[in-house]
């Protein structure tokens, strides 16, 4: 069984506030690392797909980083905004891609 | 288009039916996949299908039968379920040709209930 783990468990911010929150997973056989945001009623949707060490993504305010020698990725959000109020999963892809398992996510609250 | 689509959008079934649950998409992806997903969890693969043939299942019980006609549909197949298999199920497609699998773009899922 795959323990991909996700810290911390919730978070809250306020409006303005940077962020960041860490995903681990096995260091070995490694083939990808996806995050996703996940609101409340709606299905998760992608924000990066990571495949190298060392590999750093933007999207906006959310950037994630990839350590795939010791098996984390960080997600760091800058200047919270309300909006950003999500569960944020991690996914790791394994094996040559025969297995795909989220993290349990880190719920992010933004007070205004 | 650029969304995946299923249908229905909530079944309530009895333990001796069979149904089957629906998802389309017509972004070109060649993997699409099944996830079981229970309040406030996040989702649970059981299906993936890369150029329409099934290529991972993650221990799935049988009476869960996936199916892919061809590159842009999915289906879920259902026969004398439990009530524990209550729960969303999303179907979701990517890319094969991005390296790392591509992102997965989620439908908004059927909402089965099982009584």
């Amino acid at each position: 069984i795959l323990n991909v783990e996700q810290s911390p468990q919730s978070l809250h911010v306020q409006e303005g506030d940077s962020t960041n929150f860490t995903c681990s997973f096995p260091s070995s056989n490694f083939y990808a690392l996806h995050w996703y945001r996940w609101e409340t009623a709606k299905s998760p949707e992608a924000l990066f797909v990571m495949t190298l060490n060392g590999d750093e993504k933007k999207k906006g305010r959310i950037s994630a980083t990839l350590n795939t020698k010791e098996g984390y990725s960080y997600l760091y959000i800058k200047g919270s905004q309300p909006e950003d109020s999500a569960t944020y999963l991690c996914a790791f892809y394994g094996n040559y891609g025969q297995n795909f398992v989220f993290g349990p996510g880190t719920r992010l609250s933004v007070l205004p | 288009d650029t969304e995946v689509t299923q249908t229905p959008k909530h079944l309530v079934m009895g333990m001796t039916n069979k149904k089957s649950l629906k998802c389309e998409q017509h972004m070109g992806h060649r993997a699409m996949y099944w996830y079981k997903q229970k309040a406030k969890k996040p989702p649970e693969l059981m299906f993936v299908y890369s150029y329409e043939k099934l290529s991972i299942n993650e221990s799935v019980p049988s009476r869960f039968s996936p199916e892919c006609p061809n590159s842009s549909l999915l289906n879920l197949h259902l026969h004398a379920l439990q009530p524990e298999d209550s729960a969303l199920y999303l179907c979701a497609s990517s890319p094969l040709t991005s390296r790392g699998g591509g992102e997965q773009f989620f439908g908004p899922g059927t909402r089965l209930t099982v009584l």
